[in-house]
């Protein structure tokens, strides 16, 4: 089965300081693994993710995501944040060994919130 | 491509009156899901199609849902009798084999 998880409901910075947003997951198998944004009033957007090859993954906006095997983590970054960088934000995995039709399962979602 | 498209963005309608949520998906998209997202449940996957195929509905909470798609592009997803409890944001995705999703802007259910 797989399983992931968004351990902080809220993630507050000041705008200008290094965000990170915390997943980690549990799969059978090798993971494929993704980070979409939900702006307020809109649906969920791509950010990044990772398939196979380097740990760290780069994506829209200035985000990053690395991921770490030993730890099963694949937290989202960003050097600087902005506050219009405030949003939802979902990890999804998905386990390409569970056969069917390669469904993801996100998590509950983290609220960043970037204040001036 | 103008990317997912749903109607209507906004439902506001009394309960037990039938409501439907339409989806045009992305063209050449294989895959096609139906969420539901609520502050209380998160983001919960109703259904999804592959070619048009519904593939698992275990994630209707009812039979009072029922979901179509008669073509490559279009589905819908309907509710009858709609209840106050059924007030969410939908939201239909489309997605090639084995890629990301793409999301539709949503469509913000009322039931009163």
């Amino acid at each position: 089965a797989q399983s992931v998880a968004q351990p902080e409901d809220q993630v507050k910075v000041a705008e200008g300081n290094p965000l990170t947003v915390k997943c980690t997951y549990s799969v059978s198998g090798n993971p494929y693994l993704f980070w979409y944004v939900q702006y307020p009033n809109r649906g969920l957007q791509f950010l990044l993710k990772y398939i196979t090859g380097d740990n760290l993954v780069k994506g829209s906006y200035g985000f990053e995501a690395e991921f770490n095997k030993s730890q099963t983590s694949f937290h989202l970054k960003k050097p600087s944040a902005l506050v219009s960088d405030s949003a939802l934000y979902f990890c999804a995995v998905r386990d390409p060994l569970a056969g069917g039709s390669y469904i993801p399962t996100f998590g509950r979602g983290t609220s960043l919130i970037v204040h001036p | 491509d103008a990317g997912v498209i749903q109607s209507p963005r906004h439902e506001v309608t009394e309960m037990g009156q039938e409501v439907t949520l339409r989806c045009k998906p992305i063209s050449g998209h294989d895959y096609l899901f139906w969420y539901r997202q609520t502050m209380m449940r998160g983001l919960e996957l109703l259904i999804y199609f592959n070619n048009n195929v519904p593939i698992d509905d275990s994630g209707m909470p009812e039979d009072r849902f029922s979901a179509k798609m008669p073509n490559a592009s279009f589905s819908t997803l309907k509710i009858q009798p709609s209840e106050p409890r059924d007030s969410a944001v939908y939201f239909c995705a489309s997605r090639p084999d084995r890629d990301e999703a793409f999301f539709g802007q949503g469509t913000r259910l009322t039931v009163v």
